[in-house]
């Protein structure tokens, strides 16, 4: 069973839609958690750090639930620049190995 | 200012060569990571090192692949008698300080071994 599962997709949705990607995580000791963004044929970044009580920033909502080993991203109002592959990732220890799930396709259609 | 940079952006080359790739991180970053990503894969981890030391190398595949950054900034990955099965894009990171929150990824170098 790979450490993080997620969903290959893709998911193809109209612009303004509401799309949410999940991931499950098998390591009850991961430490932190992340959802990266890769651009096709580009460099994973950084799009926001998940924590336990949720966290928001402009239209995307990340959620940690420890008990179930569950990660979530909600994305609202989709935007065409919004279409890229969301990789869920986290950290098991103090180290800084990241371990990336398969990422989830997102297209976004006018 | 100045991310990530990586060399070549792209390499060629047949069974059984000697490859080597390299890494500049952003100044100042003392932990420098390498991962490995295949197509329709999300990367995976290979090596890091904190300063010129490789902390953890669990993720090299095997004893062809080895890394060095001898002066806690550049790092090289090596790769001796190339198989086709090390066709992948090869990621490199770095970040301010070891287990720091974000890691800046390089634009990676696209490896093809025919």
């Amino acid at each position: 069973r790979k450490e993080v599962e997620q969903d290959p997709g893709p998911f193809n949705v109209p612009e303004g839609a509401t799309v949410a990607f999940n991931c499950t995580y098998s390591n009850s000791a991961s430490q932190s958690f992340f959802w990266y963004r890769q651009d096709c044929r580009k460099e994973p970044k950084l799009l926001m750090s998940v924590y336990s009580s949720g966290n928001e920033d402009g239209r995307f909502t990340a959620q940690l639930n420890r008990a179930s080993q569950y990660i979530s991203l909600l994305i609202r109002d989709s935007k065409l620049s919004d279409s890229a592959t969301y990789l869920c990732v986290l950290r098991s220890s103090n180290t800084g190995k990241l371990i990336f799930g398969q990422g989830t396709t997102l297209q976004v259609k006018p | 200012g100045a991310g990530v940079s990586q060399t070549p952006s792209n390499k060629v080359t047949e069974k059984g060569k000697y490859v080597e790739l390299r890494c500049d991180p952003i100044s100042g970053h003392t932990a420098l990571y390498w991962y490995r990503q295949s197509l329709g894969q999300g990367p995976e981890f290979l090596i890091y090192f904190q300063g010129t030391g490789a902390a953890d190398d669990s993720g090299l595949p095997n004893d062809r692949f080895f890394a060095v950054r001898p002066e806690g900034s550049v790092s090289t990955l090596k790769i001796q008698r190339t198989e086709r099965g090390d066709s992948a894009v090869y990621l490199c990171a770095s970040s301010l300080v070891e287990g720091g929150n974000e890691q800046f990824f390089g634009p990676g170098t696209r490896l093809t071994v025919l």
